[in-house]
């Protein structure tokens, strides 16, 4: 069965500061695809990134960036000279391959980044 | 396009009500979802739809049903509504497969007294 983490609940830091969000995931397929997703306070949720197993390149986009690293089951998402406008919850999910991805997301529980002014 | 829209945003129901939340894609995609979002629990899959007349269950089917009689619709029912129901939905469509960017709707919360 897949299984994502998110061990950090909420994370608080002061504009400007860099910030890491953890994610851990278990799958027995070979073949899987990593999501990232942000769900500012409106409530909606906004799609960051996808990842599929074979490609292991780190990737940046603006202040955005991810580490993937299958030695470690770990895609983890990193915010540089984060803003007031990067606070929302942050939902790391996998799925796996092997169905063509049928069986949906499973998402972690989030981490709430607060990012005060 | 107007992309994923749901009706209603919100909903207030008495248990053992029965209630239609509506979803519709204008992306011409294949793959159609439901989860529930519950504080703390992240979203979990109910009811998934692979192309017109297919469905499956998720992870959280029970006290659910859909279909998919067209690929633009996908509308979840609540048959026999209970507080345990009490939760925000989301619909969600991917062209081909769920291995492929999702795209989510606003949401609708449901309260079920």
């Amino acid at each position: 069965a897949q299984k994502v983490t998110q061990a950090q609940t909420e994370i608080s830091v002061v504009e400007k500061e860099d910030v890491t969000l953890d994610c851990v995931y278990e799958t027995r397929d070979t073949t899987y695809y990593l999501f990232w997703y942000k769900q500012p306070p409106s409530g909606e949720l906004v799609f960051l990134i996808r990842r599929n197993s074979f490609d292991e390149q780190n990737e940046i986009s603006g202040r955005y960036s991810w580490n993937f690293q299958k030695s470690t089951s770990s895609f983890n998402f990193t915010i540089t000279a984060s803003q007031v406008v990067d606070s929302a919850v942050y939902f790391c999910a996998l799925t796996e391959g092997s169905g063509g991805g049928a069986d949906g997301l499973t998402f972690g529980k989030g981490t709430h980044l607060i990012i005060q002014p | 396009n107007a992309g994923v829209t749901q009706t209603p945003k919100f909903q207030v129901l008495k248990t053992g009500q029965s209630m239609t939340l509506q979803c519709a894609q204008d992306m011409n995609h294949e793959y159609m979802s439901w989860y529930r979002q519950d504080p703390g629990m992240g979203l979990r899959l109910i009811h998934y739809s692979v192309g017109a007349g297919i469905t499956d269950q998720g992870e959280v089917p029970n006290g659910y049903n859909v279909s998919r009689s067209t690929t633009e619709d996908f509308p979840l029912r609540l048959l026999s509504a209970a507080p345990s129901q009490t939760s925000v939905y989301f619909c969600a469509s991917s062209r081909y497969r769920g291995y492929n960017e999702q795209f989510f709707g606003p949401g609708t919360r449901l309260t079920v007294l």
